[in-house]
């Protein structure tokens, strides 16, 4: 069975960084595309980034260019999402999604609630 | 900036069928893959059809999607509605850069 794991709910400090882990399993992780996405409460979802498993190249929105590092672990199927200069705006639920391309999205994890506040 | 407008929301009766439009600013909506997203209250999004009209195994055939070039527009159809169906529907495409861009969202009610 096709599943995505994600790491469990943060709350951190505004300036500091989150990391969030997602782990898959019941596909050929190597082969796939990960997406990450976030949704602030009561809000639209919001892409924030790719990585295509196999090669390592990755793609972020504009948004977050700056702040955002998505990496993998081809060893243990892991896929990770780092936020930097985290700010109260981030508070977010924040979802992996794995498809076989770039183009889509066929499986997603439970979501990671990030929390930021002093 | 590419962009892709669907309406607030929507509501129908059991039984009956719906149709949830997506609309893309600019360019030909037929040229890049439309996937639409399920969400129901407090869930994660799940995967409700792919590639303009592929569905995943699990999603009944009561979901459909289509792409009218005409109106730049896609579509999900949902026919004999359940109270089930209730949820908030995303499209989602991707610009020329490859960058994902998603619907605002679509509330369905089932009333």
């Amino acid at each position: 069975q096709m599943q995505l794991v994600q790491s469990g709910p943060e709350v951190k400090k505004p300036g500091t960084s989150v990391k969030v882990s997602c782990k898959a399993s019941g596909f050929t992780f190597t082969s796939s595309a990960m997406q990450w996405v976030r949704q602030a409460r009561g809000q639209r979802l919001e892409w924030i980034g790719w990585i295509v498993v196999g090669s390592g190249n990755t793609n972020y929105a504009q948004k977050f260019q700056e702040r955002v590092t998505i990496t993998r672990d081809m060893s243990t199927s892991t896929a990770y999402m780092e936020l930097s200069s985290l700010r109260s705006e981030d508070t977010a639920v924040y979802y992996c999604a794995a498809g076989a391309s770039i183009a889509v999205a066929r499986y997603w994890g439970q979501g990671t609630l990030v929390t930021v506040s002093s | 900036n590419f962009m892709l407008t669907q309406p607030h929301s929507v509501s129908e009766s059991p039984g009956k069928t719906v149709t949830i439009s997506c609309t893309g600013s600019s360019g030909s909506i037929a040229s890049n893959y439309v996937q639409w997203y399920q969400q129901r209250p407090g869930s994660a999004p799940t995967t409700v059809i792919y590639e303009d009209n592929q569905r995943p195994s699990g999603v009944p055939d009561r979901f459909s999607g289509s792409i009218d070039s005409s109106s730049n527009s896609a579509s999900l159809t949902i026919s004999g509605l359940k109270t089930e169906d209730e949820a908030d529907y995303y499209c989602q495409s991707y610009d020329s850069s490859n960058s994902w861009v998603f619907g605002g969202g679509t509330k369905l009610t089932v009333l």
